[in-house]
């Protein structure tokens, strides 16, 4: 399967702690983008990046949020001290850079802070 | 007011059913509209993207732009007990540009 994977698909953490995100595009797309879903929400934009440059951030990413894509392949979304309001899903998504409308998205990483 | 305004449902269908499901925007800069398919726990699954306005057609499922009201619809034909999901609409300003979403409708398709 060629497809976005995320790594973890579920992470339970204790309020103030870190936790990091691991996101693997389709290998040919170099536009990756991270979303942030609340129950019976849509997903909401936070950052993206076109190969290793991010390229925008979303006002909802705090400095608390830090993302990255090293090498232009696979990104980590970090959060420290992380809060109750964080529990949400966390979304990848990748495009080419021709068609960045069409968005393909990976299974998702369910964040749960108690 | 909400950039992208969809009716969140439920919807609850009988089988073999048409289902319009609806999205109205206020922003008229958008030119890309795309649908996803979500289901439970899981990732949105591209459906149709549409550039514009006017209709564009996937075996049973249309989608339909109408810039001058800023409404888009997407139709499934033959409404099927695997069609239940979460329907969420997108739109983007240019292809270079964060998708932003609409809350999702939420369909059953009861056999």
């Amino acid at each position: 399967d060629t497809g976005v994977s995320q790594d973890p698909r579920h992470k339970i953490t204790k309020r103030g702690q870190n936790v990091t995100f691991r996101c693997d595009p389709i290998s040919e797309h170099n536009r990756l983008y991270w979303y942030r879903q609340t129950l019976g929400q849509g997903p909401e934009f936070l950052t993206y990046f076109q190969n290793e440059a991010q390229l925008e951030k979303s006002r909802l990413l705090s400095d608390r949020f830090s993302a990255e894509r090293p090498k232009g392949s696979f990104s980590t979304l970090e959060i420290q001290r992380t809060e109750q309001g964080d529990s949400a899903m966390y979304l990848c998504a990748s495009s080419s850079t021709s068609s960045s409308y069409e968005q393909y998205f990976g299974p998702g990483t369910r964040l749960t802070v108690t | 007011q909400k950039e992208v305004e969809q009716d969140p449902g439920p919807l609850s269908v009988p089988e073999g059913a048409i289902v319009s499901l609806n999205c109205t925007y206020s922003n008229s800069a958008f030119q890309y509209f795309m649908w996803y398919r979500q289901y439970s726990r899981k990732g949105p699954e591209l459906l149709m993207y549409t550039y514009s306005s006017g209709n564009k057609e996937d075996g049973r499922f249309t989608a339909q732009v109408d810039k001058s009201s800023k409404y888009i619809s997407l139709f499934i034909r033959d409404s099927q007990p695997s069609d239940s999901a979460t329907y969420l609409c997108a739109m983007s300003f240019s292809g270079n540009t964060p998708l932003v979403f609409g809350k999702g409708t939420r369909l059953s398709v009861i056999a």
